[in-house]
Formats: C-alpha cells, structure tokens, sequence
C-alpha cells in the first residue's frame, strides 16, 4: 500500500496562476483532510472531506476551493495564488472523524 | 474553541538519554490523544495513542503518560537515538469526536545531541 500519495511534491507559481493539489489515498478511508504548515504555526486544517460526497470548511479556508473526486481522492485548488499561501500542504485521511489520521509527504508551495 | 499547546519548543538531549516531551491541553472532556513525530521535509507519522479512560501506555521505546486531573500529556522517549530528531506534536479529538478533525498542538523540536 502506498497510504497516502500526493502530487506535486514542488511547486513555484507566480502570483495570480492557478493550480491543483492532487492527493489520494489507498487505505479505504472515508475521511480527507487538507492542512497548511507555516513556521511557528502547526497545522492548520483548510478543508476536510468527512465522507465521499462531502466537503466543509476548516480554519483557513480563504482563497481554495476542494473536490472530493471519488472515496480515494481528495483535490485542493488555488484559484488565484498570493504570497500568503507560501506553506507546505499536507493532505491527510482517517477511517473516521478525528482519529488516527495518515499523512502524505506534502506539497512545498512558493508563490512569487 | 480549545487548543492544545506544547511548554517547550525546542528540546536537547544526549543520544542514549532519556527525552520526556510535554503538552497542555485545556479541553478536559477531550478523549482521544495521539502524538505524531514530524522529520525534516517529511510528513507527520503516528507515533502512539491513548485514550481518556486510560493514564499509560507503552510502546516501542516509546510511552505516553495521560494526566487527566491536570490536564497534561507527555511522551517519554526511552534510550534516545539521532533517529529521534524531529518535531513531536500532540494532537487532541473533541469530546465526541469530530468530523473536523483532530486539534494539533504547534509542535517541539527534539534534538539530539552526540
């Protein structure tokens, strides 16, 4: 098994562009969570997906937009990218709720 | 809402001591904790668990100590290896558990010293 898997492991983008963060998870989870890790900050959780064919809004969910593809994938998009969204983003997945959570080896994002 | 905090950010010890790692947490009808071991460039791995209705558990090299009347949890690294340097979070479930997920703490950094 691979857990979970996300794409793509670096990225620049200038401010304004758009992209997707892919993630998927291989463990039958019915849970998905998206989380942002700033210096001094922890995680902090931008959207989760508490079963397939539902999304909700975390702490920091300004400026993303998530889709919940399937039960194994689980996308975040910038829309338009600002400096503010520098970070590394890791998606994440449980069996339920707010339990063991497995994460990916996250996204390093830079935007200039 | 509640948060969980750590008291020390950044923790040095020998290789081949002993590390104790501390959180507070102030939800006190929380009932679920686990603590998460975060290497450099890498993402957060499950180290062990415990639950409210239970003060110690034990793992490989590893113990978790639940003190519910003060509300603190630490994670005691037994024999400590360069292998165990990284950042250690604790993290907490809301009483009920919650769809939103866990509450993560801002994490400690433990370095080991040769």
């Amino acid at each position: 098994n691979a857990g979970v898997t996300q794409t793509p492991k670096f990225q620049v983008l200038k401010t304004g562009q758009s992209m997707t963060l892919q993630c998927a998870q291989d463990m039958n989870h019915n849970s998905m969570y998206w989380y942002r890790q700033d210096p001094g900050m922890g995680l902090r959780l931008i959207y989760y997906s508490a079963s397939e064919g539902t999304t909700d809004k975390g702490e920091v969910p300004n400026g993303y937009n998530v889709s919940r593809l399937n039960k194994r994938e689980f996308s975040l998009r910038l829309e338009s990218a600002a400096p503010s969204q520098t970070s590394v983003y890791f998606c994440a997945s449980s069996v339920r709720g707010a339990y063991e959570q497995y994460f990916g080896p996250g996204t390093r994002l830079t935007v200039t | 809402g509640e948060s969980v905090g750590l008291h020390l950010p950044t923790l040095s010890v020998q290789e081949g001591d002993n590390s104790i790692i501390n959180c507070a947490y102030s939800n006190s009808a929380s009932d679920y904790f686990i603590w998460y071991k975060q290497e450099s460039g890498k993402g957060p791995q499950f180290i062990i668990d415990i639950r409210s209705n239970m003060d110690k558990r034990q793992g490989q090299r590893v113990t978790v100590l639940l003190n519910k009347t003060v509300k603190h949890l630490s994670l005691q690294i037994a024999a400590t290896q360069p292998g165990d340097s990284a950042v250690y979070f604790c993290a907490e479930t809301p009483p009920g558990g919650g769809a939103d997920g866990l509450t993560f703490g801002k994490g400690t950094h433990l370095i080991i010293q040769p």
